[in-house]
């Protein structure tokens, strides 16, 4: 089956403690992007990969980082520095090209909650 | 910077009624539009998506229209069903944003048997 895992579903951690969402994909894309979610809200990007070994900042970057050391995985490091950080996590992946025609697909997301 | 808004937040309707969501835009120099469906809890599944050059397309009782010029588009559900009960998210690639998408806020879609 091709798709995008995101592990685990559910993660708890205690504030100041810096915590890794983990995002896998067999598809075969160049790209992939973390967003966040907020409760009612849609969803804002964090940070995008196109290319192994490269990444950008999206539009809430503070306090997140990420690696891109495979093209298949970009794991997310939700760092102490991040003021909210309880939030629902989408991982997504798509080819490269015209962005008229390539949809982002997306994964089945991680909730974090930190106490 | 682009603005993505999405009317209503929330609709509630009785089962086999046909119903449209609305998404706007403030900067109509897009690439595509795209339509997503969200159960709760879940990750995004993708509907439909809408190049810049196109007025529409279809999936089964799915339309989405879009009209570039006024920043807009709607998304078309025909004899909906309790089944459709999902947030619908629109989302635009802009052209001067790189591969960013923008999202709206999303419709919380209630079909009432």
């Amino acid at each position: 089956d091709g798709g995008i895992t995101q592990s685990p579903k559910y993660l708890f951690r205690k504030e100041g403690q810096n915590v890794t969402l983990s995002c896998e994909q067999n598809l075969n894309h160049d790209a992939m992007y973390w967003y966040r979610q907020d409760p009612g809200q849609g969803l804002r990007l964090i940070y995008y990969s196109q290319i192994v070994n490269d990444f950008q900042k999206g539009d809430i970057a503070e306090g997140y980082s990420v690696s891109r050391e495979k093209k298949e995985s970009f794991p997310l490091t939700v760092t102490s520095a991040q003021k909210n950080p309880t939030a629902f996590y989408l991982c997504a992946s798509s080819p490269l090209g015209h962005w008229s025609v390539y949809e982002q697909y997306f994964g089945p997301g991680t909730r974090l909650t930190v106490t | 910077k682009q603005e993505v808004t999405q009317i209503p937040a929330a609709l509630s309707v009785p089962e086999g009624e046909n119903l449209v969501l609305n998404c706007s835009f403030t900067d109509s120099a897009i690439y595509n539009l795209q339509w997503f469906r969200q159960d709760p809890g879940k990750g995004l599944t993708s509907l439909l998506l809408i190049q810049s050059s196109q007025r529409e397309q279809t999936s089964g009782r799915l339309n989405a229209s879009l009209d570039k010029s006024s920043g807009r588009s709607t998304l078309y559900i025909a004899a909906s069903q309790p089944g459709d009960s999902a947030t619908y998210l629109c989302a635009v690639i802009t052209n001067n944003a790189g591969n960013m998408l923008t999202f709206g806020g999303g419709t919380r879609l209630m079909v009432k048997p």
